[in-house]
């Protein structure tokens, strides 16, 4: 079945440490996306990626950092920059940006710092 | 100004009943328009999508959009507890979407 994957479902990051987490798609979606979500706020996009090796920072890019290697795979890197990582992080994907069919979501990452 | 503006509930139906939930967006250049279910502790998963004026329908479901007033609702008939979810609304501008904080509704038996 084709869908989007994101690992680890739970992750647990020490103060100072980097940590990255994974997103992979086998929709052939040419457009993937992360989003941050805190409760109340609603979903806040840190980094797009329309195309293999170009990607755009979102709203809340700071401490934060992807690459786009290959077509099937957003890793997001949480920096040790970011001084409130705790969120529950989305990856999403689409055919191109903006397209009408809306957004695919992975099942999460839930981020806690410890 | 928000790009989506929502209603952040709670909302309370009982079985059976009608929910409204309503979203309001603040450019009229959007084009098109999306409904987004998420359970706690789950990703969002889309319900409907509708970029013309009017009603549009899938089971239980009711899209309605009017560009005019620049507000897009959902209509869930036959209200289930299953139904008991945050609905988030989200808009396409351009080549972005904008999502609002979601709608908390409660379904009670």
């Amino acid at each position: 079945d084709g869908g989007i994957t994101q690992s680890p479902k739970y992750l647990f990051r020490k103060e100072g440490q980097n940590v990255t987490l994974s997103c992979e798609q086998n929709l052939n979606h040419d457009a993937m996306y992360w989003y941050r979500q805190d409760p109340g706020q609603g979903l806040r996009l840190i980094y797009y990626s329309q195309i293999v090796n170009d990607f755009q920072k979102g709203d809340i890019a700071e401490g934060y950092s992807v690459s786009r290697e290959k077509k099937e795979s957003f890793p997001l890197t949480v920096t040790s920059a970011q001084k409130n990582p705790t969120a529950f992080y989305l990856c999403a994907s689409s055919p191109w940006q903006g397209a009408k069919d809306g957004y695919t979501f992975g099942s999460g990452t839930r981020l806690t710092v410890v | 100004q928000k790009e989506v503006e929502q209603n952040s509930g709670p909302l309370s139906v009982p079985e059976g009943a009608i929910a409204s939930l309503n979203c309001t967006y603040s450019d009229r250049g959007s084009q098109s328009f999306f409904w987004y279910r998420q359970y706690s502790g789950k990703s969002p998963e889309l319900i409907m999508f509708i970029y013309s004026n009017g009603d549009k329908e899938d089971g239980r479901f009711t899209a309605q959009l009017n560009k005019a007033s620049q507000y897009v609702s959902l209509l869930i008939r036959d209200s289930q507890p299953s139904d008991s979810a945050t609905y988030l609304c989200a808009v396409v501008k351009g080549n972005q979407f904008y999502f609002g904080t979601g709608t908390s509704l409660t379904v009670i038996p």
